[in-house]
């Protein structure tokens, strides 16, 4: 059973530019959740996935936006980069179960971008 | 909005001591769990509570549920320098399967 796995590890773009991130989620699972973690701080949710619908949004612009696929892998896009979007990209896969509460999440390394 | 805060925000003690770390919310949450990261690395679960009041040992580490479920502790006994790093609670609001995330606490221990 393979772990959460995102790519790239580290990118770094320049204001204005565009980015795309991607997540592989652990097998058997089928909801995927974005973070963003700034240094020093904990992570703040972007938004959910769930058998390929957005389930729930953090307050980020919708120049944040994301896929996942059939697989369930999953990609979060960013437009218009902004020197404030420095920070640690986390995916985290799990599993929703109907009706119960504390489901387990797995996270990834995480992506660092440096938007100069 | 929700929101989890976390004391101390840092916290450096020598190898052997206790230590207690708090997560306070004025939200009641349907879980909570607790984290630990290390430097370039994601989160890592450590427990996950549910009910009000909830006890749960790893180990050296024990964690507690507040009975309101608005808030949680995490107390760690006799602290090694393998314990050093970023301590992070999470609470799943009512039925959402969301987590928000405290703001932290960096622990170091030093041997």
């Amino acid at each position: 059973e393979t772990g959460v796995t995102q790519s790239p590890t580290h990118l770094i773009k320049t204001r204005g530019q565009q980015v795309t991130l991607r997540c592989s989620s652990q097998s058997g699972h089928n909801t995927v959740s974005w973070y963003q973690q700034a240094l020093g701080q904990g992570p703040q949710f972007i938004f959910q996935y769930y058998r390929e619908e957005e389930n729930g949004r953090g307050n980020f612009p919708p120049r944040f936006s994301g896929l996942q696929f059939p697989n369930y892998s999953s990609e979060l896009n960013v437009n218009a980069l902004e020197l404030d979007d420095s920070a640690l990209y986390l995916c985290a896969s799990s599993t929703r179960r109907s009706g119960r509460t504390g489901n387990e999440q797995f996270f990834g390394p995480g992506t660092r971008l440096t938007v100069l | 909005t929700q929101l989890l805060e976390q004391s101390p925000q840092f916290l450096s003690i020598q190898e052997g001591e206790n230590l207690t770390v708090y997560c306070n919310s004025s939200s009641v949450f349907s879980s909570l769990q607790w984290y630990r990261q290390e430097p370039g690395e994601g989160p890592v679960l450590l427990v996950t509570v549910v009910t009000g009041g909830e006890v749960k040992k790893l180990k050296r580490l024990t964690f507690q549920f507040g009975d309101a479920r608005k808030d949680s502790s995490l107390h760690i006994t006799a602290a090694q320098p393998g314990d050093t790093g970023l301590y992070l609670c999470a609470g799943e609001g009512g039925g959402t399967y969301k987590y928000i995330f405290g703001t932290g606490t960096r622990l170091k221990v030093l041997a």
